[in-house]
C-alpha cells in the first residue's frame, strides 16, 4: 500500500475548520484515502474515505487532487472534542483490509 | 447498537506468564482484525481473520503470539511466556467484511504491563 506523509502537529481555534493535509503521490488506481483519528486513550474512530470524488459526511469532508497524490481533510466547525490524532491511510481493495497506520498529525484545537 | 468489547480493559502480568485477550466484535461483522500500539509507537497490524479463518498473520511478531477465532465471532489474542516489550495496548477491530469499502470500528483496547 502506498505511504502518506502528513505534518506532525497543527493547531486550530475552537469554531474554525480545520484543513489536514496529506501526501500520497505513490498512491494506485485501485487504492482508497481512508481517514480515521484518535482521541486520547480511546481506539481510533472512522472518518471518511474516497477514492477520487470529494466526500463529504456528518463529520468532514475530504478533497482529493485530481491526480489523486494528495487530500485534504476538512473539519468544518472544530470544537475541543476534535482533539486528536489524525490518521491518513492509503488502503486497496482486496488487500485484507488491514490498515497501516503512520505518526498521524496531533491536532490541538484552542479555546 | 452496541459496539466492540475488549477485555481485560487493563491487564498486568508478570515476565514469563502467558495472557488471554479477548474481543467481541459487532454483530454481523465477519472481519476481525487485532493491533498493537506501544509507548510512543504508532499502531501496528498483527493479525486479520475473515470468518474463523486468518487469511493474514504476517503482523504476529514471534510465534509467541497466537489468535484464534471461534463461530465467526469472538477472538482471543494469547501471548505466551510475555515478555517487557509485549506491554502497549492492544486494539481489536471489526468490519462487515474485508473487502470492499467497510470501514473499521474498533474496541477500547486491552492495556498490557508485562512487570
Amino acid at each position: 500500500d502506498a505511504k502518506t506523509t502528513q505534518p506532525t502537529s497543527m493547531d486550530c481555534a475552537e469554531g474554525r475548520a480545520a484543513n489536514l493535509p496529506c501526501n500520497h503521490s505513490t498512491i494506485s488506481g485501485n487504492e482508497y484515502v481512508y481517514w480515521y483519528r484518535q482521541i486520547h486513550s480511546q481506539g481510533p474512530q472512522y472518518i471518511i474515505h474516497g477514492l477520487k470524488n470529494n466526500e463529504t459526511n456528518e463529520m468532514a469532508s475530504l478533497i482529493i487532487t485530481e491526480d489523486r497524490k494528495s487530500s485534504t481533510l476538512i473539519l468544518p466547525h472544530a470544537t475541543l472534542r476534535d482533539t486528536a490524532v489524525y490518521y491518513c491511510i492509503v488502503r486497496r481493495l482486496g488487500g485484507g483490509g488491514k490498515l497501516q497506520f503512520g505518526a498521524g498529525t496531533q491536532v490541538v484545537v484552542t479555546p | 447498537g452496541a459496539g466492540v468489547s475488549q477485555s481485560p480493559s487493563n491487564k498486568v502480568t508478570e515476565k514469563g506468564k502467558d495472557v488471554e485477550l479477548r474481543c467481541d466484535p459487532i454483530s454481523g461483522h465477519t472481519a476481525l482484525y487485532w493491533y498493537r500500539q506501544s509507548l510512543g509507537q504508532g499502531l501496528e497490524f498483527l493479525i486479520y481473520f475473515q470468518g474463523n479463518s486468518a487469511p493474514d498473520k504476517s503482523g504476529l511478531p514471534s510465534d509467541r503470539f497466537s489468535a484464534e477465532r471461534t463461530g465467526g465471532s469472538v477472538s482471543t489474542l494469547t501471548i505466551q511466556r510475555t515478555q517487557q516489550e509485549d506491554s502497549a495496548v492492544y486494539l481489536c477491530a471489526s468490519s462487515f467484511s474485508s473487502g470492499g469499502e467497510s470501514e473499521q470500528y474498533f474496541g477500547p483496547g486491552t492495556r498490557l504491563t508485562v512487570t
